[in-house]
């Protein structure tokens, strides 16, 4: 199984908005919709903030928000803060009944 | 509060094998819904999933790793543990346990054990 495709960072300042894509193919992103999205800050353990494409656990802003195009998925976070720097990660369980993590995104704020 | 804890050595020597533990508290081991997971992060870089195991013992691998790899449950001790084979320098990370939440999410995680494979 191949790791889904992410850009290595993105930036941006408070109160703006950034988009971090996941990209896959047909047979994964493309096909099925448990992909989840999750936030890494430095020492700790991977919090999750979105799954299944675009739905938000109890608990999390709702600044954020996911989305799907084809075989790309996508992490919104509109309303920058500067707690929301952090790695992110995206994630699908797929029809083997097994997980595939994107290669990470480094989220600045600047 | 479900709470997850890993437990194991540290530091082990090339060819030796990794055996991790994961106790579970606050929430049950058994019973449907939920499978349970170890996931690796070497230094610096991204999440590796390693294996997952259903309460019904089904137990799943990431292919690149499987040769090495065992996933085992202990529901009377509430734990499940990982054990990885002839483990090399590339074998050091830091191992997580987590839940998974109906084949959804990782929702709780351990806090991570680093795990240095070293001569």
């Amino acid at each position: 199984q191949s790791a889904l495709t992410q850009p290595p960072s993105v930036s941006g300042s408070p109160g703006q908005s950034v988009t971090i894509s996941c990209t896959g193919t047909s047979s994964d992103v493309g096909s099925y919709s448990r992909v989840s999205w999750y936030q890494q800050t430095p020492g700790t353990a991977p919090r999750v903030m979105i799954y299944e494409v675009t739905k938000r656990p109890s608990g999390v802003p709702d600044r954020f928000s996911g989305s799907k195009s084809g075989n790309t998925a996508s992490l919104t976070i509109s309303g920058l803060q500067t707690e929301d720097e952090a790695d992110y990660y995206c994630s699908l369980y797929t029809s083997s009944s097994t997980w595939v993590f994107g290669g990470g995104t480094k989220l600045t704020v600047l | 509060q479900v709470q997850l804890r890993e437990s194991g050595p540290g530091l082990l020597k090339p060819s030796q094998t990794l055996s991790l533990t994961c106790s579970v508290s606050g929430g049950s081991i058994s019973g449907g819904g939920y499978h349970f997971g170890w996931i690796r992060q070497h230094p610096g870089k991204g999440l590796e999933w390693i294996a997952n195991i259903y309460y019904t013992g089904s137990t799943y691998y990431n292919p690149s790793l499987k040769s090495r790899v065992t996933i085992s449950l202990d529901t009377s001790k509430k734990q499940f543990s990982l054990k990885l084979t002839s483990v090399t320098a590339a074998d050091t990370a830091v191992y997580y346990c987590a839940r998974v939440y109906w084949g959804l999410y990782f929702d709780y995680w351990g806090q991570g054990t680093l795990v240095t494979v070293s001569s």
